[in-house]
């Protein structure tokens, strides 16, 4: 079946790190990658998503690549802030637009000023 | 754009009882919603598929019978915690997807306490 792995938190910097969060993934075909972001008394929120190998994600700074030889997704920010603090889950769906998603346990990000 | 609201935000009830949770798609139609639930520190994990007219598509290892699913129009669907115990207790949360694009909007979830 499906799995996404991502790194357990929380992960604590300091405002105007580099920020790297793991997502590894298990999945048959060729599944869409997603991340969400949930901030604090809110619903998930799409981040980015990239739907086929070599497809780079970007939005708010955030940057992840699909890479399908070593089946990753990694989140990266070069300058984390303040405001960047929240919970970011790596998700893939594997099938067509109509499916669920798969989700790892999300990734608790706390950013110090 | 594409709001996802749930009611209640927060529910307590006695063992026994039946909750329903609902889901709505304040700003656009939506042909297909999801139902997940999270357990603390684990990933969310899908427990229905729900399409407006017809009957949802659980997934294995949900009871259909305790999680009763009803998808009446394009805009609301609901879940029904029947007969809840304490290990239903959770928190549950809707998706909806925007006809066309497939991209899931996310309600804030609710949190469901069975005493």
């Amino acid at each position: 079946g499906n799995s996404v792995t991502q790194m357990e938190g929380p992960v604590t910097l300091s405002e105007e790190a580099f920020l790297t969060i793991n997502c590894t993934y298990t999945a048959t075909g060729y599944p869409s990658l997603f991340w969400y972001v949930q901030y604090p008394g809110e619903g998930l929120q799409l981040l980015l998503k990239a739907t086929k190998a070599d497809d780079k994600g970007s939005n708010k700074g955030f940057e992840a690549t699909y890479r399908k030889e070593t089946t990753s997704f990694h989140l990266e920010k070069g300058s984390v802030q303040v405001s960047d603090s929240a919970v970011y889950f790596c998700a893939l769906r594997s099938g067509g637009g109509a499916d669920g998603l798969t989700f790892g346990k999300g990734t608790h990000l706390i950013i110090q000023p | 754009g594409a709001v996802v609201s749930q009611h209640p935000s927060r529910v307590i009830c006695k063992s026994g009882t039946s909750v329903k949770i609902e889901c709505r798609s304040l700003d656009f139609q939506a042909t297909t919603m999801f139902w997940y639930r999270q357990f603390p520190k684990k990933s969310l994990m899908l427990m229905a598929t729900s399409n407006e007219g017809s009957k949802a598509t659980y997934e294995q290892g949900v009871e259909k019978d305790k999680f009763l699913i009803n998808h009446a129009s394009l805009t609301l669907s609901t879940l029904t915690v029947t007969s809840a115990h304490p290990e239903d207790s959770s928190f549950y949360i809707c998706s909806a997807t925007l006809a066309g694009t497939y991209e899931q909007y996310f309600g804030p979830g609710t949190r469901l306490t069975v005493t």
